[in-house]
């Protein structure tokens, strides 16, 4: 049964950048995929992208395109989300999930990581 | 860009049923997945491919789609249900989606 844990909270200041890891335990990345969703305070989810961790192919939601990354280390069966130039608004907890499906469905999800953005 | 629509929250008394509804143009066409998602917790996977369940999902919880609704369905509904519930698609391009979330509050 795979299980993703993620990273633990951080806080941040505007205009700097913030790398969020998930690590998958009890499997391997196989050939799935990788998401990742976010969710500010008191708000739905919003999807930002996906990684294929074996071929390393992501797709980024068009509103994050440029400032965000998507990697992952098959060896230590971890995916990182780094975020750049942030502001206020990318307040918000960060979930990991697996992909399953054409087309994907999400599960399991991680724990979630919050990151606040403040000065 | 697509847009998926649900009711802000749903109320329903213990033992009735609770239907959340998701909509979007002709949604029917596609594959419609639902997660629950319970105070400070993390989504759950509730129903995938309109109207298949995972494993450890009870029976209470059906879903269906057509035309430009989908639906999922909980029976006999416990307190334990109460929890947000957001719908998700493929929307044929590059982007999955979201629904707006519905919170079902349980009398």
């Amino acid at each position: 049964q795979v299980q993703l844990v993620q990273s633990g909270a951080e806080v941040k200041k505007p205009g700097s950048s913030v790398k969020v890891s998930c690590k998958a335990s009890g499997g391997s990345f196989s050939s799935y995929t990788i998401i990742w969703v976010r969710q500010a305070p008191g708000q739905g989810l919003e999807w930002m992208g996906r990684i294929i961790p074996i071929v390393g192919l992501t797709n980024y939601a068009q509103k994050f395109q440029g400032r965000v990354t998507f990697t992952a280390d098959i060896s230590t069966i971890t995916a990182y989300m780094e975020l750049s130039s942030l502001r206020s608004e990318d307040t918000a907890v960060y979930y990991c999930a697996r992909g399953l499906g054409d087309p994907n469905r999400f599960d399991p999800w991680g724990q979630g990581t919050l990151v606040t953005v403040s000065s | 860009s697509y847009v998926l629509t649900q009711p802000p929250s749903v109320s329903v008394a213990p033992g009735k049923t609770a239907r959340i509804t998701c909509g979007g143009d002709i949604i029917g066409s596609k594959s419609v997945h639902w997660y629950q998602q319970k105070p400070g917790q993390a989504p759950v996977l509730v129903m995938y491919n309109d109207r298949d369940r995972p494993s450890g999902i009870p029976e209470r919880f059906s879903g269906s789609n057509s035309g430009n609704t989908a639906t999922l369905t909980i029976s006999r509904v416990e307190a334990g249900d109460e929890a947000d519930y957001y719908c998700q698609v493929w929307d044929g391009h590059s982007d999955h989606v979201f629904g707006t979330g519905t919170k079902v509050t349980v009398l």
